[in-house]
């Protein structure tokens, strides 16, 4: 067991740009979460999955944003015409729905929009 | 809808001494509790949680937490501080009807511990 993985670590783009996240969870866990963290705050909830299933987005998803975990295992989060207001820490997290309430995150990814 | 509240945004402490990072939540039914410690650049650990039965629930590096649902409270102690406990602490909650399900963190407290 590897833990969350998420790639990239750092993710330094223009605004206006198109950016992709990857997000591994733990192999065995079928529920994965996205949440984003900004500079001095909580992580706030963005998205999660149970298996492929997009079971609750929140209303800061904008329609920029789209998260997809087309075969239930590994997700992508992909943000369009990036903007400066979206540079924060992007996290996801994963966990095994019914047997456990934990979530375990990975190391996160930092997005820096210039 | 769930909200989480950390008392003090910064806490200082001397090596030694009792740290207590207070968390109170806001919920018509009590959630699920959880304490995540983070270090710079790094995502979250979890500390401990509690869900069910025992309401003093003990978790890792010597912390532990008591639910207290008439003071809707889950305050996070630790006996004697240690220079390794600097970090950003962030209490959360997730509601029991969902299996768990999305988590509402609170907005953190940095400790510090002085030498």
């Amino acid at each position: 067991d590897t833990g969350v993985s998420q790639d990239p670590r750092h993710k330094i783009t223009k605004r206006g740009q198109n950016v992709t996240f990857r997000c591994d969870p733990i192999s065995e866990h079928n529920r994965l979460y996205w949440y984003r963290q900004t500079l001095g705050q909580g992580p706030e909830f963005l998205t999660y999955f149970q298996n492929e299933a997009q079971l609750e987005k929140s209303r800061l998803l904008s329609d920029r944003f789209s998260a997809e975990r087309p075969k239930g295992s590994f997700s992508t989060l992909e943000i369009q015409r990036t903007e400066q207001g979206d540079s924060a820490m992007y996290l996801c997290a994963s966990s095994l729905a019914g047997v456990n309430y934990e979530q375990y995150f990975g190391p996160g990814t930092r997005l820096t929009v210039t | 809808a769930q909200s989480v509240t950390q008392l003090g945004s910064h806490v200082s402490v001397s090596e030694g001494a009792l740290v207590l990072l207070r968390c109170n939540y806001s919920s018509s039914v009590p959630p699920y509790l959880f304490w995540y410690v983070q270090y710079p650049n790094q995502g979250l650990q979890l500390l401990l949680k509690y869900t069910t039965g025992a309401t003093l629930v003990k978790g890792i590096n010597g912390f532990e937490a008591e639910f207290k649902k008439s003071e809707t409270s889950f305050h996070l102690t630790k006996p004697s501080a240690h220079m390794s406990d600097a970090a950003e602490y962030f209490c959360a909650v997730s509601d029991r009807g969902n299996q768990g399900g999305k988590l509402i963190f609170g907005q953190g407290t940095e400790l510090s511990v002085k030498p």
